[in-house]
């Protein structure tokens, strides 16, 4: 199984509203990640949660908040975000610390902000 | 920072054609990863190298990790029109915590 699930698949929302991104992963992986992407860009790196614990934050807004609860689960938090945040979120795992690891993407959570 | 360039940014082929694509990097890498990525979907894995030479096979797909640790090669023989998408390159770095990723070959099929 190499799969890692994203909810919701598409999800609109205002500039004051409050909602969460989630993911889910079963393959045991031990570093989770957070994604951006823009339309026709590569992946652009958020967060990284390494043995549950936030190990990169590349600078991101504070309108941006990860939680990861446990081994196999990461949110997403979103709060007053803007237009220019509309984009596809990706969620990721792979083993850490090898130098030799997999990526694994979910399918992704289309975000667009009214 | 590391950073990975990837040739060309697009290509328009016919059905049925092979195609290849690199990717080069300044830096030394132990691991390269090509993905494929349709629209509003997340990259999808399709070869994963880990060895200077390294020649591997993933049905129509053979990538091959260049000798010097500094470039990778994708090709796709005879391309149907499901190939259509983004190809990226990517390499973890930072002790395997981060993935850099290449800005893609977009390729397009024309029946």
């Amino acid at each position: 199984d190499t799969e890692v699930t994203q909810t919701p698949k598409h999800l609109v929302m205002g500039m004051t509203n409050k909602k969460s991104l989630k993911c889910e992963q079963h393959m045991g992986h031990r570093a989770m990640y957070w994604y951006k992407q823009k339309a026709k860009k590569p992946p652009e790196l958020m967060f990284v949660y390494s043995y549950e614990k936030l190990s990169i934050n590349e600078s991101v807004p504070s309108r941006f908040s990860p939680e990861c609860p446990n081994s196999s689960l990461l949110n997403l938090h979103l709060h007053a975000l803007q237009p220019e945040d509309s984009a596809l979120y990706l969620c990721a795992s792979s083993h850490p610390g090898t130098g030799m690891g997999k990526l694994f993407f979910g399918s992704g959570t289309q975000l667009s902000v009214l | 920072g590391q950073q990975l360039n990837q040739s060309p940014q697009s290509m328009f082929i016919q059905e049925g054609e092979d195609v290849s694509m690199n990717c080069t990097s300044s830096s030394i890498f132990n691991t390269w990863l090509w993905y494929k990525q349709d629209p509003g979907e997340g990259p999808v894995l399709l070869i994963a190298l880990y060895k200077a030479g390294e020649l591997t096979s993933n049905g129509r797909l053979t990538a091959q990790f260049g000798i010097t640790r500094k470039d990778s090669f994708l090709n796709i023989s005879a391309s149907i029109p499901s190939d259509v998408g983004i190809y990226f390159c990517a390499g973890p770095y930072n002790y395997g915590q981060n993935f850099v990723f290449g800005p893609g070959t977009r390729l397009s099929v024309l029946p």
